[in-house]
C-alpha cells in the first residue's frame, strides 16, 4: 500500500532562507505526487503536482519539488523564504494501482516557521 | 465557480447528538472525498464517492454515513456524536477518480462535548 512520510514536523528558517520540506513515499508503481499548503483556519490549497511528466515540477509561490525515483523522494524547495510562507505543507501520494480508487494518502504535515 | 463549500463553519454538539455536514461543488467533479484533520495525523480519509450514488468507505468510516444523491451533494452524517469525532473536518472534490488533483473546502470545525 501506498504510504507517505514527512520529515520534521515543524522547521523554522529565517526570511531570506532556502526552505526545505522532506518528503518520502512508498509505492510499488509510479505515483502521483503533490503538495499542498494549509494556512491557518483555511482549507488546503494545491502548491504543484507531479505526474508522470517532467521530474522537477514547479509550483505556485516559488515552491518546487523534483522527484527522485531512486530515492523515493518528493522533496519541496524555495530558495527564498517569505513570512507569507509560514503555513502548514502536506505531501500526498495517490492510490493508483491496483485499485486506481482516486484516494490520495496524506502525510502527517509539516509546520513551516518563518523568523524576520 | 463557488468551488467546495461547506456549512456551518462551526459547530458544537453534545455526546450522543447526531448532525450533517454539508458540502457542495459547482464544478461537475464525479469524485467527492470527506476527511477529519487532528494533529499531527495529518488528514485521514472518511469516505468517498466516484459518482452519485456510489460511496465507499475510507480509512476511518465508523460513525459517519455518506450518500450521493446527486453530482453536486455530498452530506456527512455524524449518527450519534462522541468526543472522539472531535475534529475539522474537510470535503474535497476532483474531476474523476483517475485525476487525483483534489479541490478543498473551507472546512468545519467541530467539537463534541
Amino acid at each position: 500500500a501506498q504510504s507517505v512520510t514527512q520529515l520534521g514536523s515543524h522547521v523554522s528558517v529565517s526570511e531570506g532562507a532556502l526552505v526545505l520540506l522532506r518528503c518520502n513515499y512508498s509505492s510499488s508503481v509510479p505515483p502521483y505526487l503533490f503538495w499542498y499548503v494549509q494556512y491557518p483556519n483555511q482549507g488546503l490549497q494545491l502548491l504543484l503536482k507531479y505526474t508522470s511528466a517532467a521530474t522537477l515540477v514547479k509550483g505556485i509561490n516559488g515552491f518546487e519539488a523534483e522527484f527522485k525515483k531512486s530515492e523515493t523522494s518528493f522533496h519541496l524547495t524555495k530558495p527564498s523564504a517569505h513570512m507569507s510562507d509560514a503555513a502548514e505543507y502536506f505531501c500526498a501520494v495517490s492510490d493508483r494501482y491496483p485499485s486506481n480508487t482516486g484516494k490520495l494518502i496524506f502525510g502527517q504535515g509539516t509546520t513551516l516557521q518563518v523568523k524576520p | 465557480n463557488a468551488g467546495v463549500t461547506q456549512t456551518p463553519k462551526f459547530q458544537v454538539l453534545k455526546t450522543g447528538q447526531s448532525m450533517t455536514l454539508q458540502c457542495a461543488q459547482d464544478m461537475n467533479h464525479e469524485y467527492m472525498s470527506w476527511y477529519r484533520q487532528d494533529p499531527g495525523m495529518g488528514l485521514r480519509l472518511i469516505h468517498y464517492s466516484v459518482g452519485a450514488g456510489i460511496t465507499d468507505q475510507g480509512e476511518v468510516p465508523n460513525g459517519y454515513n455518506v450518500s450521493r444523491s446527486t453530482t453536486e451533494d455530498f452530506p456527512l452524517r455524524l449518527l450519534s456524536a462522541a468526543p472522539s469525532q472531535t475534529s475539522v473536518y474537510f470535503c474535497a472534490s476532483s474531476y474523476d477518480r483517475a485525476t487525483y488533483e483534489q479541490y478543498f473546502g473551507p472546512g468545519t470545525r467541530l467539537t463534541v462535548t
